[in-house]
């Protein structure tokens, strides 16, 4: 069945640190892809989503691009803030379905000032 | 516009009790899907309604069942508490055709003692 491998936390930064949290997935056919963000006590956001291959998603300065080649969507910022601090969730979906959602494990983000 | 509610915001049951959790869609949203997110864990999916039938299912027992009601708002029913059914109880809604991405509520606390 289907599976997201997410890198292993905690991750610890310093305020405008670069970050890279690592994502590779397993799946049938041409998945879309997906990084949710949980800040403490609160239910997920949608971070940012791309829905085919080459796509790269994008919001609040946080990247992420749809790689069919290496089945990888790792989430990217250039300058962390504190405020960034959260646990962030890679999923995926089947093609365009509304469906059920698979996530990894969660990575933690912890950003020092 | 409000997003997708849920209730109550915490629980507390013994086993073997049951248990509602209650959840609203976003506005103009169809669908609603339930996730069950252990301490320390990806959200899980526990089952997806859209026109009051449910139409898919992940790796649950028949203990979980659910409703979705005319207005597109949902049940989660759980019978027979095991104290390993303590999680975060996380509502998702979307439109069907809507394109790929979910709304997530605050969720529901569940702690069984």
């Amino acid at each position: 069945g289907d599976s997201v491998t997410q890198m292993e936390g905690p991750v610890t930064l310093s305020e405008e640190a670069f970050l890279t949290i690592n994502c590779t997935y397993t799946a049938t056919g041409y998945p879309s892809l997906f990084w949710y963000v949980q800040y403490p006590g609160e239910g997920l956001q949608l971070l940012l989503k791309a829905t085919k291959a080459d796509d790269k998603g994008s919001n609040k300065g946080f990247e992420a691009t749809y790689r069919k080649e290496t089945t990888s969507f790792h989430l990217e910022k250039g300058s962390v803030q504190v405020s960034d601090s959260a646990v962030y969730f890679c999923a995926l979906t089947q093609g365009s379905s509304n469906y059920k959602l698979t996530f990894g494990k969660g990575t933690l983000l912890t950003v020092n000032p | 516009d409000a997003g997708v509610t849920q209730s109550p915001t915490h629980l507390i049951k013994t086993r073997g009790q049951q248990v509602t959790l209650r959840c609203s869609p976003k506005s103009g949203h169809d669908t609603v899907s339930w996730y069950q997110q252990a301490l320390g864990q990806g959200p899980q999916f526990i089952f997806q309604y859209y026109e009051e039938e449910e139409r898919q299912r992940g790796n649950f027992p028949d203990r979980f069942s659910g409703h979705q009601f005319p207005n597109y708002s949902s049940e989660l029913n759980v019978n027979a508490l095991l104290l390993g059914d303590s999680a975060l109880y996380l509502c998702a809604s979307s439109l069907v055709g809507g394109g790929a991405g979910k709304y997530f509520g605050p969720g529901t606390r569940l702690t069984v003692l």
